[in-house]
């Protein structure tokens, strides 16, 4: 029971590129969340999901996209990455919108 | 007004003390809150949750809310080492317009030998 996985955990992009974050969840969970972690911050919701193919979006959703094609899987699209957008980012799912997240082990991005 | 607060530290503490841990919070509505542990470079966990008020305790660690001075607090006793890590409160607001989980910027414990 590997709980929450993300894919990769560590990326290098230039300003432009695009890239796709990978989260995984073996829980049954039906809410998948996506949040950016920066220093002073705290951590801040991108978009999220309460079922297969469903998204909204979060507080800061400007810039990405995401799927959720399959109920254990949450993808984070970057269509044209900026430097803005360097940061740790965290998968979590839940069972119910108010139960426990569960936070996957993150995912340092940069972008130059 | 940041919806959530807190100090974001660094506090050192030697082992065996008293951790104290605060947050505060702007608005009343009905919600909950709680408290995630993050060790470096690692995601969060639940450490622990609690309603609008109260106290609740789960071994070394109590988690507190004041309603009256929108105060949140979480309390460790005989620290170790190992509770060296960044310490996230959190609050979930029920509301008619969208439920919503707010987190603090967290606060780095250092639990020195």
């Amino acid at each position: 029971n590997a709980g929450v996985t993300q894919t990769p955990k560590f990326r290098v992009l230039k300003t432009g590129q695009s890239m796709t974050l990978l989260c995984a969840q073996d829980m049954n969970h039906e809410y998948m969340y996506w949040y950016r972690q920066d220093p002073g911050m705290g951590l801040r919701l991108i978009h999220y999901s309460v079922g297969e193919g469903t998204t909204a979006k979060g507080e800061v959703p400007d810039g990405y996209n995401v799927s959720r094609l399959k109920k254990q899987n949450f993808l984070l699209g970057l269509e044209s990455a900026a430097p803005s957008q360097t940061s740790v980012y965290f998968c979590a799912s839940s069972a119910r919108d108010y139960n426990e997240q569960f936070f996957g082990p993150g995912t340092r991005l940069t972008v130059l | 007004q940041k919806e959530v607060e807190q100090d974001p530290g660094p506090l050192s503490v030697p082992e065996g003390a008293i951790v104290s841990l605060n947050c505060t919070y702007s608005n009343s509505a009905f919600q909950y809150f709680m408290w995630y542990r993050q060790y470096s470079r690692k995601g969060p966990e639940l450490l622990m949750y609690t309603y609008s008020s109260g106290n609740k305790e789960d071994g070394r660690f109590t988690a507190q809310v004041d309603k009256s001075s929108k105060y949140i607090s979480l309390f460790i006793r005989d620290s170790q080492p190992s509770d060296s890590a960044t310490y996230l409160c959190a609050r979930y607001i029920l509301t008619g317009g969208g439920n919503k989980l707010t987190f603090g910027t967290g606060t780095q414990l250092k639990v020195e030998l």
